[in-house]
This record gives C-alpha cells, sequence and structure tokens, in this order.
C-alpha cells in the first residue's frame, strides 16, 4: 500500500483565500484524523471520522475549518477564509481500529505545509 | 496541567550514549500510550507501544508507571539515525482521540 496520501505537499496562499487540503487513507482503515502542527502548540487533533462519519470535531478551531468525508477514500479539509495564523503543517492520519482501545497505531501523510501570507 | 508534558529539550548525546526521556500525563483514566519519533520535516511515525509491564526493542525500553502517571523511553548505544523528536502519546478522554505531548528532540553527535 502507498500509505496515507496528501496534497498538496505545499500550499502559499494570501488572506481571505480558499485553501482544500486533500487526504487518501489507506485503504482498509475505518478512521481517518485531521491534525495540525505548530512550533508553539505542537500537535493537535482537528477532527476525526470513523466510516466517513465525523465522531469528533471539537479541535477544530472555528467555522472558518470544515472537513467532509464523502467516501471510504478520501477526505478534504477546508480554510475559508484563510488567515495568517493558519500557517501549520497540517497532517491526515489513518488508523484500521481505535489506538485506545484496539492498539491500532495511526499512520500518517507526509503532511501539507501551509503558509498563508 | 497540560494533558501531556515533556522536556522539550534539546538533548546532545554523542554517539554510544544512554539518554533517556520522561513525559507525564493528566488523565488517570488513559489506558493506552505510545512513543513516536518524528525527523525534521517528516510526519510522526510509531516507534513502540508502551505496554503497562514495560517493554524493550532492541536498543529501546519503554516503561510505564501508572501510580505516578509518567512514561519513559530509554535509548541504548545512541546512533546518529536516532537523532529526532520524540512525541509521547496517550489516548485522551473522548474514544479515539490521541494526545501527543510536544515532543523532546534529540541530536547524536558524532
Amino acid at each position: 500500500d502507498a500509505g496515507v496520501i496528501q496534497s498538496p505537499r505545499h500550499e502559499v496562499t494570501e488572506m481571505g483565500q480558499e485553501v482544500t487540503l486533500r487526504c487518501k487513507p489507506i485503504s482498509g482503515h475505518d478512521y481517518l484524523f485531521w491534525y495540525r502542527q505548530t512550533m508553539m502548540r505542537g500537535l493537535e487533533l482537528l477532527i476525526y471520522f470513523n466510516n466517513n462519519v465525523p465522531i469528533d470535531d471539537s479541535g477544530m478551531p472555528e467555522d472558518r475549518f470544515s472537513a467532509k468525508m464523502p467516501n471510504a477514500s478520501f477526505s478534504t479539509l477546508k480554510i475559508q477564509p484563510s488567515e495568517p495564523r493558519d500557517s501549520a503543517v497540517y497532517f491526515c492520519a489513518s488508523s484500521p481500529g481505535l489506538a485506545g482501545f484496539t492498539k491500532n497505531i495511526q499512520y500518517f501523510g507526509a503532511g501539507t505545509r501551509l503558509s498563508v501570507l | 496541567r497540560k494533558e501531556v508534558e515533556q522536556d522539550p529539550g534539546p538533548f546532545n548525546v554523542p554517539e554510544g550514549a544512554t539518554v533517556a526521556f520522561n513525559c507525564t500525563y493528566s488523565n488517570s483514566a488513559s489506558q493506552s500510550f505510545f512513543w513516536y519519533r518524528q525527523d525534521c520535516r517528516k510526519e510522526p511515525k510509531l516507534l513502540m507501544s508502551v505496554y503497562s509491564s514495560g517493554n524493550e526493542d532492541g536498543r529501546f525500553t519503554a516503561q510505564l508507571n501508572r501510580a505516578s502517571q509518567y512514561i519513559s523511553l530509554l535509548i541504548r548505544d545512541s546512533k546518529l539515525s536516532d537523532s529526532a523528536t520524540y512525541l509521547c502519546v496517550v489516548n485522551g478522554r473522548s474514544q479515539g482521540n490521541l494526545i501527543f505531548g510536544k515532543g523532546t528532540k534529540l541530536s547524536v553527535k558524532p
């Protein structure tokens, strides 16, 4: 398997523009996670899905952020409008089960490095 | 108190040294514990799970102390390739949620 695939790898945009990040999880994994990583706050969970259904979105910073998973092989994280403070590395991860109960691990994509000017 | 706390380092050690990292967590109900490794500008990758009785994987040993709510990682005979940031990870309060520490940076020098 190719692993978790994210696109684009890098995104530079101007404040106010819409940004869409994409993720293809590992085939057969039922869980998909979106994280954001910054130097100040470390790695933060934004939202996660189970079988394409959002389970916990309490980490989504505000209404400008939205995430969808229309099918088992694709998810998007959208920021509209983007702001400079959204600059970070955004990771997508997938897991066959819940690490808390089955000890299944999360596999991370290479990340999208977002810069909002 | 932060949910998962780690000494940020950096730990600068010579090749062959033994180095230990500690991590504390706040949720006494946590059941799953991991160490992830993250290389510079790369994604986090699982290094090892941490079991109640402690576990070893080659040069790496992980220990869990539930009473004190801390986790440790010991690296023996450190290699240049061990240079990375080591993230302590604990399952959170909601099902499926993993909480990552900010990581401890290790730099192994020749």
